[in-house]
């Protein structure tokens, strides 16, 4: 059983770059969620998608962030003019909806670091 | 709107000590509890969840009981081991019509010594 998979595992950048990421959810899940996690925090929801809808944006999600799942598969978070204070790990969860309790599988992250 | 609170840490104890870790929330409507954990170095596992009232969810050795007239969902082990030394996160998730996302506490880290 293959579980939820990211890439890059850590990005170093500085700040004003474009940054993507990559998540791949398990494959018969049809919700991906995306999480902002800071040190010493828990995780933050940033946005859902169900296929290919994106179905809810937090507002910690400015304009510069954007996330996309062509095709309901994988998923990609950009992050545009990064900042210093985008550093953070960024999760990804899938799910189904088929039994209702919505259990998260999450895979083991992106670490940013913006210089 | 829907929030977590846990206990802050960092939590020490000996091996073979008892362990409580307390966790209250705010929610509307019937929310889904869950406890994760993070081991160093690893991504975010699911420990145990309850989904209604008066559940008891239970995975290696870990017990949280789902109160709904106490707003709590308290993580304990009887006996923790060197090996549970990991950060602990409670968390809920909303009805369907809130999508499912998780709220998530600020976690609390345990650290066990031999």
């Amino acid at each position: 059983d293959t579980g939820v998979s990211q890439d890059p595992r850590h990005k170093i950048t500085k700040r004003g770059q474009n940054v993507t990421f990559r998540c791949d959810p398990i494959s018969e899940h049809n919700r991906l969620y995306w999480y902002r996690q800071t040190l010493g925090q828990g995780p933050e929801f940033l946005t859902y998608f169900q296929n290919e809808a994106q179905l809810e944006k937090s507002r910690l999600l400015s304009d510069r962030f954007s996330a996309e799942r062509p095709k309901g598969s994988f998923s990609t978070l950009e992050i545009q003019r990064t900042e210093q204070g985008d550093s953070a790990m960024y999760l990804c969860a899938s799910s189904t909806t088929g039994t209702g309790n919505y259990e998260q599988y999450f895979g083991p992250g992106t670490r940013l670091t913006v210089t | 709107g829907n929030s977590v609170t846990q206990m802050e840490g960092p939590v020490t104890l000996s091996e073979e000590a008892f362990l409580t870790i307390n966790c209250t929330y705010t929610a509307t409507g019937y929310p889904s509890l869950f406890w994760y954990v993070q081991y160093p170095g690893e991504g975010l596992q699911l420990l145990l969840k309850a989904t209604k009232a008066d559940d008891k969810g239970s995975n290696k050795g870990f017990e949280a009981t789902y109160r709904k007239e106490t707003t709590s969902f308290h993580l304990e082990k009887g006996s923790v081991q060197v090996s549970d030394s990991a950060v602990y996160f409670c968390a809920l998730s909303g009805s369907y019509n809130q999508g499912g996302k998780l709220i998530f506490g600020q976690g609390t880290e345990l650290s066990v010594k031999p």
